[in-house]
């Protein structure tokens, strides 16, 4: 099946630095990347969706100025955390929808990024 | 109340116990539906879809009860490697809108 990478998988950072998180569709086109975040038993919860070549569009609740959102090409999308806080700590996963489709069968998910914010 | 709801569990069953979970939703206009299986500290993975007519793959059973809201699965014969975090998934608004369950953790037992 079609495969979605995230880079790092994990990383532990200082309060108050800012963290990258990239997700790259690997052997297929996505217009469209989700970002989810997901505490300790909770659920994913969709943080905001990153089309390529525009603004990414963020769910209600979630600050725009503090998870810094590009989609530059059709196979990358990144996340930046700005000014991490402990509270930020938790593990991120994207996905990416294939290309011309927009069934939940073709949404790939990558492995996660676990970030710990001391 | 919540989008989508499920039972956290755990359910610990015994190897070749047959498990069921089921998973509600709110909003009636919801259009598709899903099962997903996450493992400790990975990436959820699609289990399989949830059609109007139920589908079956192998030992695991997926059903939808549009008049009562809820979709289930279904898990015959479990093996140790069942074991797993199972999140219902809702779709709607032409896959606008998905939203997960908190999830069902299945323990299967030796």
């Amino acid at each position: 099946g079609a495969v979605v990478s995230q880079h790092p998988s994990r990383v532990i950072c200082k309060s108050g630095t800012s963290v990258k998180i990239e997700c790259r569709s690997l052997d297929f086109q996505a217009t469209t990347m989700f970002w989810y975040r997901q505490f300790p038993k909770q659920s994913l919860m969709l943080m905001a969706t990153s089309n390529e070549g525009s603004k990414a569009t963020y769910e209600q609740g979630v600050e725009k100025d503090k998870f810094l959102i590009n989609h530059a090409s059709l196979t990358l999308s990144t996340l930046t955390v700005t000014s991490a806080h402990p509270e930020d700590s938790s593990f991120y996963i994207c996905s990416a929808r294939d290309f011309g489709t927009s069934r939940m069968e073709t949404q790939y998910f990558g492995p996660g990024t676990r970030l710990l914010v001391l | 109340r919540k989008e989508v709801e499920q039972d956290p569990g755990p359910f610990n069953v015994p190897e070749g116990a047959t498990v069921a979970f089921n998973c509600t939703y709110s909003n009636s206009a919801s259009q598709s539906f899903f099962w997903y299986r996450q493992d400790c500290r990975k990436e959820p993975k699609l289990l399989m879809s949830v059609y109007s007519s139920g589908n079956e793959d192998g030992r695991f059973t997926a059903q939808l009860n549009r008049a009562s809201q809820y979709i289930s699965l279904l898990i015959r014969d479990s093996k140790l490697s069942d074991s797993a975090t199972y999140l219902c998934v809702v779709v709607r608004g032409g896959y606008q809108k998905v939203t997960f369950g908190t999830g069902t953790k299945l323990q299967v037992i030796p």
